[in-house]
């Protein structure tokens, strides 16, 4: 069965940084491309960063570009998102995702629970 | 970037009711459109991919269709377990962007 958990939320002040670890398990982390997915209170989802299979390719939306940095360790399974410079914008609940289309479509087939972060003084 | 509008964004209706939602993309994203479910406090889960084919394990009363900007979500005959929200999400181009979502209530 596939799982990913996401660990590492919190309330942090503007300006600070954060790092949100996700753990994965019951499939071969290392054939697969994998995202995070952000979702602010009471509002829609926003894909915000994507990771290739070996981590040689990363992408971000533009709002979080130079301040969110997105790797993984395939040893560990784990995939990870290093949030610097943090606004409070960025309050939301974070999913890791899977990319996990047929024949390398990029769509999500598996997300975490979510993690909550909130940035607030 | 592509925005998803999705219509309408409230739905009342009773179990057993057919009901239709739908999702507008502001340019042609060709057949590359998901629907996702999601209920309060837990994550999305995948209904439909690229426009009609159903994720394993999802009852045959979901179906979707459409193509280029307009597309469809039906569900034949709702169950209880179905009053969620539904997003539309679209992977023809980056970045990848999701619908602001239907809520699906009971009437």
């Amino acid at each position: 069965e596939v799982q990913l958990v996401e660990s590492g939320g919190g309330l942090v002040q503007p300006g600070r940084s954060l790092k949100l670890s996700c753990a994965a398990s019951g499939f071969t982390f290392s054939d697969y491309n994998m995202a995070w997915v952000r979702q602010a209170p009471k509002k829609g989802l926003e894909w915000v960063a994507t990771i290739s299979y070996d981590g040689s390719s990363t992408y971000y939306r533009d709002s979080v570009k130079g301040r969110f940095t997105i790797s993984r360790d395939n040893a560990k399974s784990t995939l990870y998102l290093q949030m610097d410079s943090l606004r409070s914008e960025d309050t939301a609940t974070y999913y890791c995702a899977r990319h996990g289309g047929p024949y390398g479509y990029p769509f999500f087939d598996y997300w975490g629970q979510g993690v909550m972060v909130t940035v607030s003084s | 970037d592509i925005q998803m509008t999705q219509s309408p964004s409230v739905l009342s209706a009773s179990v057993g009711d057919r009901v239709t939602l739908n999702c507008k993309a502001s340019q042609n994203i060709n057949k590359y459109l998901n629907w996702y479910q999601q209920k309060l406090g837990e994550a999305p889960k995948l209904l439909i991919y690229n426009t009609n084919n159903l994720q394993t394990g999802i009852p045959s009363r979901f179906s979707g269709s459409g193509s280029g900007t307009d597309f469809t979500l039906t569900i034949s005959s709702l169950q209880p377990e179905d009053f969620a929200t539904y997003f539309c999400f679209q992977h023809n181009s980056w970045p990848l962007t999701f619908g602001s979502g239907t809520k699906l209530e009971i009437k």
